[in-house]
């Protein structure tokens, strides 16, 4: 019954490799996020969808895709992996508006070697 | 520019006592203000959210304040315990988008 979940929860590749995560939200919410934390543990979001329009796109370069085929899911795909993108990246869903909270599946560790 | 700040040190209070962890933004003018918890290899876990109207916010033992003016949120864990040592973080909305922005984390250590 987890309410965010992703896979996997590690992924180790190396440079030029392409990868996805997936996540899925089983509370009913519209709202769809990406979040990458970094080393320094800064949480930064990179993606929004609401219902399954694309509504936030924080100046990530383009290898980086998501895609959201219905409300409860939102994957990310990423081309061509540099040492650069090595992060924790957090998925996460709320109802729409910015007076919800935020619910987050437990990470993806990527590193990229 | 726009900025969030927490208390980058990592805090260390005796058991039992009053932890209090500061967010001060510049150049934003958030309707919503959130804080959340995030433990090692976690994801961050909601605790309280604060609208621009309000002043102070409470739930059990954990207590928000929001002081638009200040442009600053404070946030209190009363009668501390182990269990609380975490990283705080908080976030705020910008102008009402489905974009919140995140603060740097306060790392709080409650000592036995």
């Amino acid at each position: 019954d987890t309410a965010v979940s992703q896979t996997p929860k590690y992924l180790v590749t190396q440079m030029g490799n392409d990868k996805s995560i997936k996540c899925e939200q089983n509370l009913g919410h519209d709202t769809m996020y990406w979040y990458k934390q970094d080393s320094k543990k800064f949480l930064k979001i990179m993606f929004s969808y609401n219902n399954k329009e694309l509504i936030i796109n924080e100046t990530v370069p383009n290898r980086f895709s998501p895609k959201s085929p219905d409300k409860a899911h939102l994957n990310l795909h990423i081309n061509s992996l540099e040492l650069g993108d090595s992060a924790v990246y957090f998925c996460a869903s709320s109802l729409s508006g910015g007076g919800y909270e935020q619910y987050f599946g437990p990470g993806t560790r990527l590193t990229v070697t | 520019s726009q900025k969030i700040e927490q208390n980058s040190e990592a805090l260390n209070i005796q058991e039992g006592k009053t932890a209090t962890l500061t967010c001060n933004y510049t150049n934003y003018s958030p309707a919503y203000l959130q804080w959340y918890r995030q433990d090692p290899g976690r994801g961050p876990v909601f605790l309280l959210l604060i609208r621009e109207n309000e002043k102070e916010k409470r739930k059990e033992r954990l207590k928000v304040t929001f002081d638009t003016t200040l442009k600053q949120s404070l946030f209190h864990i009363t009668a501390s315990q182990p269990a609380d040592s975490a990283t705080y973080l908080c976030a705020l909305d910008s102008s009402g988008t489905y974009k919140y922005i995140f603060g740097t984390g306060t790392r709080l250590k409650v000592l036995a």
